[in-house]
């Protein structure tokens, strides 16, 4: 899938800051971070409809999304931690109504030593 | 909570074997989607079902949403069908947070 495109793919960390950075070509108007640790479904942490946060999901504070314009979405994290260790992906959809399709992209695996 | 459940939790296939997988969901659903995840991959959608049965190669959903379950028939299995499904519901009216259930992890041999 190249029109939704995530870096980086791979990370490793102690305890720093880093950011994720996500882009879709699709047109979409809405864009999602979702949260999927080890043998555990997708969980949404973030949604953005039109560049606005219109869902924040219960989320550690060190974790601050940002949606720059509506074909991009990054994921800042500060001071990491064991249990962020997850893959991360971002998704977009046409819109948020019903009956959209939801596409994702590659995810990004962070790893925290 | 919102509650989505999968069973069974795993599954083995001889190649040419059907399957079939189930979801069900302790609230009403505005959505429903089944996603394939291939091992250490991405999620796919392959099926938008809110209600009803639909159809798309290999693959049919049915949904009955007064029942609150939808399930996937896998026909005439091959290797590459090997993988973790996923069933994702959208509980929220308007909103597309979807909530994944636990997945069916199907492996299917030659």
């Amino acid at each position: 899938n190249t029109k939704i495109t995530q870096s980086p793919r791979y990370l490793i960390l102690g305890r720093a800051n880093k950011s994720l950075e996500c882009e879709q070509h699709l047109g979409h108007n809405a864009m999602y971070w979702y949260k999927q640790s080890a043998e555990k479904p997708p969980e949404l942490m973030f949604l953005y409809n039109l560049k606005q946060l219109i869902r924040n999901e219960t989320v550690p504070s060190r974790f601050i999304p940002e949606c720059p314009d509506s074909s991009k979405l990054l994921l800042h994290i500060s001071a990491v931690d064991p249990e962020d260790s997850a893959v991360y992906f971002c998704a977009s959809s046409h819109g948020t109504a019903s009956g959209n399709t939801l596409y994702f992209g590659e995810g990004s695996r962070l790893i925290v030593v | 909570g919102q509650q989505v459940q999968q069973s069974p939790a795993s599954l083995v296939l001889q190649e040419g074997e059907n399957a079939e997988l189930q979801c069900n969901f302790s609230s009403t659903a505005t959505q429903l989607q089944w996603f394939y995840q291939s091992p250490g991959g991405s999620l796919v959608s392959l099926l938008s079902n809110p209600s009803g049965t639909k159809h798309t190669g290999r693959l049919t959903s049915t949904t009955v949403t007064k029942e609150r379950r939808s399930s996937l028939h896998i026909s005439s299995s091959q290797t590459t069908d090997s993988g973790t499904y996923l069933c994702a519901i959208d509980p929220y009216q308007g909103g597309r947070a979807l909530i994944f259930g636990t997945g069916t992890t199907v492996s299917v041999s030659p």
